[in-house]
């Protein structure tokens, strides 16, 4: 069975500039979830979907990040223009039904903004 | 404010010791799960414990739900075990289905031989 899948693996960008991450959920979790873990931190939840569905997107700044799941499998995370304080990692996790028993994380997208 | 607390910081060990890491909540929880990351490497799942004792392989967690608490125990340690662990409590998410987690910063062990 493939694990979650993300993309890129890496990205460097300068402030302002735009950024896009792309994440594959294991096939039938219907609950998907974004995290962004700093250096050194523990992962910090930005938003997470049941299906198509945003359940909570309250830790999501919404002036620059978005995050799409339009047919309730792939997602999409945007950060329109990046600030320095965004450099991190960004998790894509998924589970069937929210259940922590089935909570299969991916390997993230390392971003730095110079 | 941090609501996941762990200690120590981090862990230095000898091959062959024992470890006990802890993990405590300021609020109140009743599913605590440990996670396990190598530098670079994806959050991989250890153990689920809601309460009570749970052993998998070398690893024992103890969660005492009450005193919001929980403990991760490893034996006989091996230098493969080298890394962080994280500890998370689930935080239900009242008005809406599903619940999210919330982690600590981790324990950084390393283990020489």
């Amino acid at each position: 069975e493939a694990g979650v899948t993300q993309s890129p693996r890496y990205a460097v960008l300068q402030e302002g500039q735009a950024v896009s991450f792309w994440c594959d959920p294991i096939s039938g979790h219907d609950t998907l979830y974004w995290y962004q873990q700093p250096r050194d931190q523990g992962p910090q939840l930005l938003v997470y979907f049941r299906d198509e569905a945003v359940i909570d997107n309250s830790q999501l700044p919404s002036d620059r990040f978005s995050a799409v799941r339009p047919k309730g499998t792939n997602s999409t995370l945007k950060i329109q223009s990046a600030k320095q304080g965004d450099t991190a990692t960004y998790l894509c996790a998924s589970s069937l039904g929210g259940s922590a028993e089935t909570l299969y994380f991916g390997s993230g997208t390392r971003l730095t903004v110079l | 404010e941090q609501q996941v607390q762990q200690s120590p910081a981090s862990l230095v060990l000898q091959e062959a010791e024992n470890a006990e890491l802890q993990c405590s909540f300021s609020i109140f929880t009743n599913q605590v799960q440990w996670f396990y990351q190598r530098p670079g490497g994806r959050l991989v799942s250890l153990l689920y414990n809601p309460s009570g004792t749970k052993q998998s392989g070398r690893l024992t967690s103890t969660t005492v739900i009450k005193e919001r608490r929980s403990s991760l125990h490893i034996s006989s340690s091996q230098i493969t075990d080298s890394g962080t662990y994280l500890c998370a409590m689930e935080r239900t998410n009242y008005g809406s289905s599903g619940n999210k987690l919330i982690f600590g910063i981790g324990t950084l062990l390393s283990v020489k031989p």
